[in-house]
């Protein structure tokens, strides 16, 4: 089944980009999704199918898929985006949604 | 707008059981497929269950060893989880969420909190 590797922490200053990573076998070929969740709040949906955006989401969000890398990009950082970031697909072997183990963006 | 609000969380001595239930409004429940997630404290999403639009398609996740139900009920646009033998690592908030295609949920509850102890 897919497993799906995270970095635990992305550190970045406002104003600058953070990039977050999801890697796994052959990611490229499936369809990425990214959620948000702030401490205390539900997941939101930030980027769907690797890279469209729901609306309602800043265009500062955006999603790139290629090979064993998945990255949801955030541009100009601010305090508002502090929170964590998880990505999830659809294993169609086991039929079983998997998740990264997430990301917690840090803004210095 | 959608709205989904969950319900039936408390507390739990091991081996107990309970019954999750999500209200769904806001949209044409019976043509989505619907999924549970759970957050143990501290910990990152665990997928739990997922059910078609219809109901004919089921899927759990392997943690879960036969112990939870997911069911729905198309004419009272309502979603639900029947979680039996539960454990204290079963301990955490449950979400209903909205699914796509491949995609585990657009919208998603407020989330319900489970607590097995004793």
């Amino acid at each position: 089944s897919d497993v799906l590797t995270q970095p635990p922490s992305v550190s970045v200053a406002p104003g600058q980009t953070a990039r977050i990573t999801c890697g796994g076998d052959i990611i490229g070929s499936k369809s990425v999704h990214w959620y948000q969740q702030k401490p205390g709040q539900a997941p939101l949906l930030v980027i769907y199918d690797d890279s469209d955006r729901p609306s309602g989401i800043p265009d500062r969000f955006s999603g790139s898929n290629s090979g064993n890398t998945a990255t949801l990009t955030i541009s100009w950082v601010g305090a508002g985006d502090e929170a964590d970031y998880y990505c999830q697909l659809w294993d169609s072997y086991t039929n079983h949604y998997v998740f990264g183990a997430g990301t917690k963006v840090i803004v210095l | 707008e959608v709205q989904l609000v969950e319900s039936g969380g408390g507390l739990v001595k091991p081996g107990g059981s309970l019954r999750l239930s999500c209200a769904a409004s806001g949209f044409t429940f019976s043509s989505y497929g619907m999924n549970w997630v759970r957050q143990a404290p501290g910990k990152g999403l665990e997928w739990v269950s997922f059910i078609s639009a219809s109901g004919t398609y089921i899927y759990h996740a392997d943690s879960l060893k036969g112990r939870f139900t997911i069911s729905r009920d198309n004419a009272k646009n309502s979603l639900y989880l029947q979680m039996n033998s539960l454990r204290a690592e079963d301990t955490g908030v449950y979400y209903c969420a909205r699914a796509g295609w491949e995609l585990l949920g657009d919208f998603w509850g407020q989330g319900t909190l489970v607590t097995v102890s004793s």
